[in-house]
């Protein structure tokens, strides 16, 4: 079974600041890892995606994201924020076998990133 | 446009009451999926399809039913049963190893 915790509920941040929002895993098989981003009564939109190969993954609107295997984790890192960025953030874990596993897709509870001018 | 529409956007349903949202996609995609969402809860997996004609419980499928007759829909019933079916809702669709792409939702009240 997998799961996924988001480690902050919410974060506050001053507009220009670097922010991270944490993302730790758990699962039996390797995993594909994803964060989303939903704005106000909106479905989700994928920021980045990690598949394979380089564990640092570059999304859109400057986020950036770590796959850390050791430490089962997938920070998401923006170094300077906007006011544009407040929104809903959720990290998503899905399994890498095939068949039946590779469809279940598993989020966290998701992190609320405020940006204040 | 390639993408998933989800119908109608806010909803009201009286007290003992089915109702239906609709998803549909076309994207190609095999595998389509039914969230709730509630409040600080996160998105809770309802029910979902990997091919037509064959769906899977989720985590939180008392009093919801669904159906895959095509591969493009992925209609969701909220049925009588379902005592607190106030929530936003979300259809999603993936391919295989890819994202999950989302609908817009659809805001369920009961009135």
């Amino acid at each position: 079974a997998q799961s996924v915790t988001q480690l902050d509920s919410q974060v506050p941040v001053f507009e220009e600041a670097p922010v991270e929002l944490r993302c730790n895993y758990s699962s039996s098989v390797s995993v594909y890892l994803f964060w989303y981003v939903q704005y106000p009564n909106q479905g989700l939109q994928l920021l980045l995606k990690y598949l394979s190969g380089s564990t640092l993954v570059k999304g859109i609107n400057g986020f950036e994201a770590e796959f850390n295997k050791s430490q089962t984790s997938f920070h998401l890192r923006k170094p300077s924020v906007h006011i544009s960025d407040t929104a809903e953030y959720f990290c998503a874990v899905s399994d890498r076998g095939s068949g039946g596993s590779n469809y279940k897709l598993t989020f966290g509870k998701g992190t609320l990133l405020t940006v204040n001018p | 446009d390639g993408g998933i529409t989800q119908s109608p956007k806010y909803l009201f349903r009286k007290e003992g009451q089915n109702v239906t949202l609709s998803c549909e996609q076309n994207l190609n995609h095999d595998a389509m999926y039914w969230y709730r969402q509630d409040p600080g809860q996160g998105l809770r997996l309802i029910y979902y399809s990997q091919i037509v004609n064959d769906f899977q419980k989720g985590d939180i499928a008392e009093g919801y039913s669904v159906s895959r007759e095509k591969k493009e829909s992925f209609p969701l019933t909220v049925t009588s049963a379902q005592k607190n079916p106030t929530a936003f809702y979300l259809c999603a669709s993936k391919g295989g190893y890819t994202e999950a792409f989302f609908g817009q939702g659809t805001r369920l009240t009961v009135v």
